[in-house]
């Protein structure tokens, strides 16, 4: 069984502040995926990444997937409070997206 | 575009009733289609995938007796809890892969369901 372990599990910082989520896993995936998933909804894709070693930006989100394609992290830079989510990490290991394995979560709250 | 829809969004029901749930894609065709259950405060867990026209694939530890998957149509797949009990209280969430482009996974919104 793949595992996608990430870490924190938990993380409640103010508005402002920087963040970085970590996803780690022992098994090599084809792509990483990031999502964010709000209470009562369901997770809405961030990015993808899928060259080892490579960086992606989204405005104050910087996405980093491990050279090993192994590990990926999300940073974030001066949070906000519509930061606030579930952040979910998932692999591919198949190259087709057929199959996902998700992590196991890091629940953000970012307050004023 | 790539709009995924459940339904219904909520529902509640007695022990040892079934439910349907209702996946649609709303602007494609998904040949596939998945089903993840997500307890509270936990990730996604996959518990089946669904292709049209054939039997659906379940995860190990998944009962298929129980979660029946029916996936008719390019655009509809169902996911029916029979004889449900509290412990199958849950959010199910589908998502769909189109047969073009990048077989990128669209989510639904989810479904909650509450066995009383």
């Amino acid at each position: 069984t793949q595992l996608l372990e990430q870490s924190p599990q938990f993380l409640s910082i103010q508005e402002g502040e920087n963040l970085t989520v970590y996803c780690n896993s022992s098994s090599v995936f084809s792509s990483l995926q990031w999502y964010r998933q709000e209470p009562g909804e369901g997770p809405v894709l961030l990015v993808t990444v899928v060259t080892g070693g490579e960086v992606k930006k989204l405005k104050r989100l910087t996405f980093q997937f491990g050279d090993a394609r192994k590990d990926s992290s999300l940073h974030i830079t001066a949070a906000q409070p519509g930061d606030t989510g579930l952040y979910l990490c998932a692999g591919d290991n198949t190259g087709t997206a057929s199959k996902l394995t998700f992590g196991t979560g890091t629940r953000l709250q970012v307050t004023l | 575009g790539a709009v995924v829809s459940q339904h219904p969004s909520w529902v509640i029901c007695k022990s040892g009733t079934s439910v349907k749930i209702e996946c649609r894609s709303l602007d494609f065709q998904a040949t596939t289609m998945f089903w993840y259950r997500q307890f509270p405060k936990q990730s996604l867990m996959l518990m089946a995938t669904s292709n049209e026209g054939s039997k659906a694939t379940y995860e190990q530890g998944v009962e298929k007796d129980k979660f029946l998957i029916n996936h008719a149509s390019l655009t509809l797949s169902t996911l029916t809890v029979t004889s449900a009990h509290p412990e199958d209280s849950s959010f199910y969430i589908c998502s769909a892969t189109s047969p073009s482009g990048t077989d990128t996974q669209y989510f639904g919104p989810g479904t909650r369901l509450t066995v009383l």
